[in-house]
């Protein structure tokens, strides 16, 4: 079963930020936390994952609260493009444990 | 562009037969993920294979094998199919990392049992 809580859906106006919410209250402390999205019927895309400290990369924003109990996922300039489900996941750093997905948020940024 | 290769990207089939799906992973990955994703359960893990060996077992079917070759591209094998099997399959490749591991996945293949 999935560890995390994600909002069922959200809607974001284009240009805006868009900041994803992820509970993982009972995250361990060797778990990552790692951001996925799918695009209709795509296959998913990694976006960025994190262990403890705020992680920026070309996609997105990660911003992990000191307690590691939740992070928020942050695209900074959201566009159609975007529009999507996306998928917070914990995992340990360990070649034998796969990423178990839940229901994630679909996200609409609308124009 | 992912860097990993699935084919077919589509498949149709009759209920009772056999089919076989490809991945081919990113250059370098060792391990192999297979997903199922069909419209009311989500993507679910099948099956992962590291460097030739199975590492981690999900809710895959007795019906379902999988293998991976010393090539590193495996091959999922679904027999007596039935329509419910109906559904996008997914592979993924990583590799572990000190930092984590990240999945790069595949287009998917679409196979409609009939």
């Amino acid at each position: 079963d999935a560890k995390t809580t994600q909002p069922t859906s959200m809607d974001c106006a284009e240009g805006r930020a868009a900041n994803l919410p992820c509970n993982h209250s009972t995250i361990s402390g060797n778990e990552y936390v790692y951001w996925y999205r799918q695009i209709h019927s795509q296959g998913p895309q990694y976006i960025i994952h994190g262990l403890k400290n705020n992680e920026t990369n070309e996609m997105a924003s990660l911003i992990i609260t000191e307690d590691r109990k939740s992070s928020t996922l942050i695209l900074p300039h959201a566009t159609l493009r975007d529009t999507a489900v996306y998928y917070c996941i914990v995992r340990p750093n360990s070649g034998n444990t796969p990423l178990v997905f839940g229901k994630g948020t679909r996200l609409s940024v609308i124009a | 562009d992912s860097g990993v290769t699935q084919t077919p990207k589509h498949l149709i089939t009759a209920t009772g037969q056999r089919v076989t799906l490809r991945c081919s992973p990113r250059s370098g990955d060792l391990s192999v993920y297979w997903y199922q994703q069909s419209l009311d359960q989500g993507l679910q893990f099948l099956i992962q294979y590291y460097n030739g060996e199975e590492r981690a077992k999900g809710n895959i079917l007795e019906r379902f094998s999988a293998q991976q070759f010393p090539d590193l591209h495996s091959e999922l094998n679904l027999s007596s199919l039935e329509l419910g099997d109906s559904a996008l399959y997914f592979c993924a490749s990583g590799r572990v990392g000190l930092l984590g591991e990240k999945l790069f996945f595949g287009s998917g293949t679409q196979l409609s049992v009939l």
